[in-house]
């Protein structure tokens, strides 16, 4: 079945740090992926997200490049904040609408001052 | 950008108790919403499928009776757990997905703690 891979924290990194969570999938077709971020108490943010193979999603600082021939999505950023403390969820969707998002395990993430 | 919204955003109850959770697309219409559940420190697991106009789809393990959903409206699904119990504590959240490509639309969640 499809799956969503992700590496497991949590991740401590210093201010300014260089950030990566590795993501990799199994899926059957060619899936639309995506990060979330959910901070302390509140529910699921879109970060970023990437439809189809080479593109690049940003936002924030963050980056991922969907890779079709590792099947991986990279979240990174070159210098981490004390708010970007968080756990990131990489997820998958295979079709359009109506299908929910294969999620990964989340990994969280604290940044130290 | 599209807005889900739920209520309450928290909520205790006695054991025993029903408690009903509300998800809400404020700027567009969903056909089909999601319910998660997710547990400490862990992953969003989906408990089931809301189709508006017809029955649920539940995932494996998820016991129908227990937590009764209905899609009302375009706009509108209810989870209601019914005879709570404090296992059924957890962070409760729902979906929705957009009008355009594979995105969903997170609500806030709603924390159930069952005493």
């Amino acid at each position: 079945g499809d799956s969503v891979t992700q590496m497991e924290g949590p991740v401590t990194l210093s201010e300014e740090a260089f950030l990566t969570i590795n993501c990799t999938y199994t899926a059957t077709g060619y899936p639309s992926l995506f990060w979330y971020v959910q901070y302390p108490g509140e529910g699921l943010q879109l970060l970023l997200k990437a439809t189809k193979a080479d593109d690049k999603g940003s936002n924030k600082g963050f980056e991922a490049t969907y890779r079709k021939e590792t099947t991986s999505f990279h979240l990174e950023k070159g210098s981490v904040q004390v708010s970007d403390s968080a756990v990131y969820f990489c997820a998958l969707s295979l079709t359009r609408g109506n299908t929910p998002l294969v999620f990964g395990k989340g990994t969280r993430l604290s940044v130290i001052a | 950008g599209a807005v889900v919204s739920q209520h309450p955003s928290w909520v205790i109850c006695k054991s025993g108790t029903s408690v009903k959770i509300e998800c809400r697309s404020l700027d567009f219409q969903a056909t089909t919403m999601f319910w998660y559940r997710q547990f400490p420190k862990q992953s969003l697991m989906l408990m089931a499928t809301s189709n508006e106009g017809s029955k649920a789809t539940y995932e494996q393990g998820v016991e129908k009776d227990k937590f009764l959903i209905n899609h009302a409206s375009l706009t509108l699904s209810t989870l209601t757990v019914t005879s709570a119990h404090p296992e059924d504590s957890s962070f409760y959240i729902c979906s929705a997905p957009g009008l355009a490509g594979s995105e969903q639309f997170f609500g806030p969640g709603t924390r159930l703690t069952v005493l």
